[in-house]
């Protein structure tokens, strides 16, 4: 079945800096690729995806890469808030897009100001 | 729009009793809930697929006749932790996904149980 692999676990960045996130998955024919924000004792928040047939997407100061031949992809946050701070997770659907999501271990990013 | 709740958002019971959690799409129609569950300081783990009118799709290793799925509507899906224990206090949360077909999930706010 799909595996999604994610690092580092922990991350701290200085308010300003640039912050990566890296996954990897193991099903090819998996094609939906979801980050998640989660504070603590909340849901997780949906801040981007990206589908197969697209190799980067951005949204204001958040972007994510997708290369399918090496099955990476990545989260990149830049100019750090405090606010950023939180627990990042990545996914990637089971085959299709629709199905559930596998998700990465979690990245618990620590921005100082 | 594209909202899930849940209900309880907490619950505290004893050992060997069965706790109801509710999910429900607000505002769209479901075809598809997902289950998971979240320990302390851990990764969402899928618990099972539920769609709606047919039996739920069990991940290995998830028990179901301890985990009851029953998806009766598109906008109701119930998990039914039966004879609960002390191992099974998590944080449970259930997501959707629209019948429109887009491929975004999107997640209730959680249960927290607590087995004594």
């Amino acid at each position: 079945g799909e595996n999604v692999e994610q690092h580092p676990s922990t991350l701290s960045v200085q308010e300003g800096d640039s912050a990566v996130i890296k996954c990897t998955y193991s099903d090819s024919a998996s094609n939906y690729f979801p980050w998640y924000k989660q504070e603590l004792g909340k849901r997780p928040q949906l801040i981007i995806d990206i589908r197969s047939n697209v190799g980067e997407k951005k949204d204001q100061r958040i972007a994510v890469t997708l290369n399918k031949t090496a099955k990476h992809f990545s989260l990149h946050i830049t100019e750090t808030q405090p606010e950023d701070s939180a627990v990042y997770f990545c996914a990637a659907s089971i085959g299709q897009a629709g199905t559930a999501l596998i998700f990465g271990k979690g990245t618990t990013l620590s921005v100082s100001s | 729009g594209a909202v899930v709740s849940q209900h309880p958002s907490w619950v505290i019971c004893k050992s060997g009793t069965s706790v109801k959690i509710e999910c429900r799409s607000l505002d769209f129609q479901a075809t598809t809930m997902f289950w998971y569950r979240q320990f302390p300081k851990q990764s969402l783990m899928l618990m099972a697929t539920s769609n709606e009118g047919s039996k739920a799709t069990y991940e290995q290793g998830v028990e179901k006749d301890k985990f009851l799925i029953n998806h009766a509507s598109l906008t109701l899906s119930t998990l039914t932790v039966t004879s609960a224990h002390p191992e099974d206090s998590s944080f449970y949360i259930c997501s959707a996904s629209s019948v429109v077909g887009t491929d975004t999930q999107y997640f209730g706010p959680g249960t927290r149980l607590t087995v004594l």
